[in-house]
């Protein structure tokens, strides 16, 4: 079965300093992989999402994501942090395969907290 | 320009009570899914529906029901309410081959 780890519970970082929250999955074949973020009290918003080409993905709110094969890692980056990035991120993968209909398993959140 | 829209937004119930969650989408999805939150557990997959008239099991689906009588409307079914199911519900949509989900703003459901 898939899985996503996120290893970081709670990341603390100062107003434009640089943010990297990991991600790494297991998964056999290859996968379609998300990003999204969740700030309190609303729903869970797609940052960005790769499914084949390119190994580095943009997204909204100046994001950007790399695919590594050979580490599993799909880690998101963003170079200058805001502080209303503040919020909750979720990584999260897909069969590629038709017959996964999309169903997506999430790993459990990177809580991002930035200081003034 | 509505995207998924979930009733309620707050519900307690008592335990061995029903209710239904409600969940709309405008955007002519095939695709919906309805997840629960709980904390440090990320996101987990109850039911989800490829289509009017076809839904099938997550990885969590017990003490739930579904039904798609349109490709609008998905609505979950709480039956005999236990503590176990306090937990905030989203309901999402994404259209076939995209997987880029909508999600609604979800449903925060205590039970007591």
């Amino acid at each position: 079965a898939q899985s996503v780890t996120q290893p970081d519970i709670h990341i603390t970082v100062s107003e434009g300093a640089s943010l990297e929250l990991r991600c790494n999955y297991s998964y056999g074949a290859t996968p379609y992989l998300f990003w999204y973020v969740q700030s309190p009290g609303q729903g869970l918003q797609l940052l960005l999402k790769y499914f084949s080409g390119d190994t580095l993905v943009q997204g909204i709110k100046g994001f950007e994501a790399e695919f590594k094969r050979s580490q599993s890692s799909f880690n998101l980056r963003k170079p200058s942090v805001h502080w209303s990035d503040a919020a909750e991120y979720f990584c999260a993968v897909s069969n590629a395969g038709g017959t996964s209909y999309g169903k997506l398993t999430f790993g459990q959140g990177t809580i991002l907290t930035v200081h003034p | 320009n509505a995207g998924v829209t979930q009733t309620p937004k707050f519900r307690i119930l008592k335990i061995g009570q029903s209710m239904t969650l409600q969940c709309t989408q405008d955007m002519n999805h095939n695709y919906m899914y309805w997840y629960r939150q709980d904390p440090g557990m990320g996101l987990k997959l109850i039911y989800y529906s490829v289509g009017a008239g076809i839904t099938d099991k997550g990885e969590v689906p017990n003490g739930y029901n579904v039904s798609r009588s349109t490709t609008e409307d998905f609505p979950l079914r709480l039956e005999l309410a236990a503590p176990s199911q306090t937990s905030v519900y989203f309901c999402a949509s994404s259209s076939q081959g995209d997987y880029g989900y909508t999600f609604g703003s979800g449903t925060r459901l205590t039970v007591v």
